[in-house]
């Protein structure tokens, strides 16, 4: 099976400004993640898609938001950009998102804000 | 929400033993194990299920205390490729799952 794919890998940004993620998940995976990387912080979660709803959702500003598609793929989109933003944002799938599932990471979107 | 592992770092010489301790303030259902290498998505190690479980592979292990809400990841005989940072990840009943701080851990000839 194909591996979770984002894109873009890489992408720069200034401030003010809007960007939109894509994760594909692996094939009959319903459950697509997202997580937030930064030196400072760690690994931090963002939200949880499964079946086109959110599920769970971190600790961040309404300024992130995502979406899921039918096809389980989805979008992560953070507006008004700030400096702050820059980060690594990796996405995770599983069969069903349950705590006893292992997640399979993408590579990862690397973020600059300028 | 976040679990605080410990140590923050360690440098070990090839051969040498860790462990890396991975503690949680809510209750836990389940532990995840994973790697990171530089510039790399973090690659999933094992899962441990609530029950005090102790799952391994090769040189790698890890226990998982429930009612400590607590986990540890040992390495044996550590080898150059098991450099990198590892996190754990703790997920409640709920389906809410963090990641830890992070162990970063560099093996040297």
């Amino acid at each position: 099976k194909a591996g979770v794919t984002q894109t873009p890998r890489y992408l720069i940004k200034t401030r003010g400004q809007q960007v939109t993620l894509s994760c594909s998940p692996i094939s009959g995976h319903r459950s697509v993640s997202w997580y937030q990387q930064t030196p400072g912080q760690g690994l931090q979660f963002l939200f949880e898609y499964f079946s086109e709803t959110q599920r769970n959702k971190g600790n961040f500003p309404g300024r992130f938001s995502g979406r899921q598609f039918s096809n389980s793929r989805s979008e992560m989109n953070v507006s008004t950009l700030e400096l702050g933003d820059s980060a690594l944002y990796l996405c995770a799938s599983g069969p069903q998102g349950r705590a006893q599932e292992t997640q399979y990471f993408g590579p990862g979107t690397r973020l600059l804000v300028l | 929400q976040q679990p605080v592992q410990s140590p923050q770092a360690v440098i070990l010489r090839e051969g040498e033993d860790a462990v890396i301790n991975c503690s949680s303030s809510k209750a836990l259902y389940s532990v995840h194990w994973y790697r990171q290498k530089h510039g790399e998505a973090p690659v999933f190690l094992m899962i441990l299920l609530k029950g005090g479980e102790q799952k391994g592979h090769e040189k790698i292990s890890a226990s998982f205390n429930e009612k400590k809400q607590q986990s540890s990841l040992y390495l044996t005989a550590s080898q150059l490729s098991y450099s990198g940072t590892y996190f754990c990840g703790t997920a409640n009943t709920g389906n809410q799952f963090y990641f830890g701080t992070g162990t970063s851990l560099t093996v040297i000839p």
